[in-house]
């Protein structure tokens, strides 16, 4: 199954950008990307997913390299509500979403 | 709410007990899952069930047994536990088994303890 490295934490402060990165060199052509993040004493939630082309929805951007060897989850206003763990997972096999380490994003007021 | 409800949210268990996890979904999805996560370790895929018939076991020892009964419920029967087996147990449905961009749905876990 093909691995997602990410910085074990990253420190943002409020109401400023965050870019989260991940790599992911042994990606195959039908792996897609996924983000997800993990609040306190939650189960983990989707954030955003993409193929090849980057993607915006209301929660976040994702860049994806043109290689896709690696990508990036950008917050584009990190509230303290955003301090999570965030994991990118590829999901080339069916049904096994493996999750890594994840970063844990603190966000400082 | 996410439409994948767990229960309990907590339980206490000595190693001669046996329990049940309970996970619904309300989202009309036809694969489920169970996620372990113990502390300062990855989330561990466990089982996945598609339109109720288990595709993956990763490996998990026979004191967990799951079962799904239709596509909406998931259980997990547990007996003869290990100290080593409390974690967070997550439940996770998608829409359509073997679609790689999927997107899972979780439910807030049930925090085990094995005493």
């Amino acid at each position: 199954d093909a691995k997602t490295t990410q910085p074990n934490s990253m420190e943002s402060n409020e109401e400023e950008p965050v870019h989260l990165p991940c790599n992911h060199s042994t990606i195959s052509g039908t792996d897609y990307i996924h983000w997800y993040r993990q609040l306190p004493s939650q189960g983990p939630e989707y954030v955003i997913h993409g193929l090849t082309s980057n993607v915006n929805n209301r929660m976040a951007s994702l860049a994806i390299a043109e290689d896709r060897k690696s990508s990036t989850l950008i917050l584009h206003r990190a509230t303290l509500r955003d301090a999570a763990v965030y994991y990118c997972i590829l999901s080339g096999n069916f049904n096994k979403f493996y999750f890594g380490s994840g970063t844990k994003l603190n966000v400082k007021p | 709410e996410t439409g994948v409800t767990q229960t309990p949210r907590h339980l206490v268990m000595g190693m001669t007990n046996k329990k049940s996890l309970k996970c619904e979904q309300h989202l009309g999805h036809n694969a489920m899952y169970w996620y372990k996560q113990s502390a300062k370790k990855p989330l561990e895929l466990m089982f996945v069930y598609n339109f109720k018939e288990q595709t993956e076991n990763n490996s998990v020892p026979s004191r967990f047994s799951p079962e799904c009964p239709n596509s909406s419920h998931l259980f997990l029967h547990l007996h003869t536990l290990q100290p080593e087996d409390s974690a967070l147990y997550l439940c996770a449905s998608s829409q359509t088994p073997g679609q790689t961009n999927e997107k899972l749905f979780f439910g807030s876990g049930t925090q085990l303890s094995v005493l």
